[in-house]
């Protein structure tokens, strides 16, 4: 089956460093990945779509400064979460449909992200 | 928000019995999926009901889906100790974009 992953699995850094997480379609090619945030005991967030090529697209309430979005190539997607504060901890998660929409979405392993 | 709501929020069963589990949405759906969750794990699809479906079975789980009431259930047959995770129901509206619905935590007790 169509496989995502994502780098690192697991991160912890100092408050106000920048941390980039990977999200990467194994094989297959994703135009479009999603990119969730899930505190603990806690639902999925949806926070932003990323767009191969184009600007990616926040929901509401997501700092677009905070939180940047570069989807550099069809298997590629990273999610910089920028000047990292202890409240930005959290599980952060990825996702990639694969064609034609409105299938099987596929998700990544996830990565925790620890900001002492 | 879009965010659907599940409930009971958190479930303990016995092995053997059926755990049922309720998802609520806003808006109109293509589709719903359900996914599962171990504890600080990723996600595991289980099963997705598309909007001109009524029922859909998959092994020992069966899904629901009323969309006059915007509702699904998830109903898992003759429990086991290993189906002890969150599950949470996910709607598409618009062709890939998910929300999530608030999870349910079941607890399979052996």
């Amino acid at each position: 089956g169509a496989v995502v992953s994502q780098h690192p699995s697991w991160v912890i850094c100092k408050s106000g460093t920048s941390v980039k997480i990977e999200c990467r379609s194994l094989d297959f090619q994703a135009t479009t990945m999603f990119w969730y945030r899930q505190f603990p005991k806690q639902s999925l967030m949806l926070m932003a779509t990323s767009n191969e090529g184009s600007k990616a697209t926040y929901e509401q309430g997501v700092e677009k400064d905070k939180f940047l979005i570069n989807h550099a190539s069809l298997t590629l997607s990273t999610l910089t979460v920028t000047s990292a504060h202890p409240e930005d901890s959290s599980f952060y998660i990825c996702s990639a449909p694969k064609l034609p929409p409105g299938g099987t979405q596929y998700f990544g392993p996830g990565t925790r992200l620890l900001v002492l | 928000s879009q965010q659907g709501e599940e409930d009971p929020q958190a479930l303990s069963i016995q092995e053997g019995e059926n755990a049922t589990m309720n998802c609520s949405y806003k808006t109109s759906i293509n589709n719903l999926q359900w996914y599962r969750q171990n504890s600080g794990r990723g996600l595991v699809h289980l099963i997705l009901i598309r909007s001109n479906e009524r029922e859909k079975h998959s092994g020992r789980l069966r899904v629901t889906l009323d969309t006059s009431k915007k509702s699904s259930s998830l109903l898992i047959t003759a429990s086991r100790a290993a189906d002890t995770a969150s599950y949470f129901c996910a709607t598409d509206a618009t062709g890939n974009q998910f929300y999530f619905g608030t999870g349910t935590s079941l607890t399979v007790i052996p």
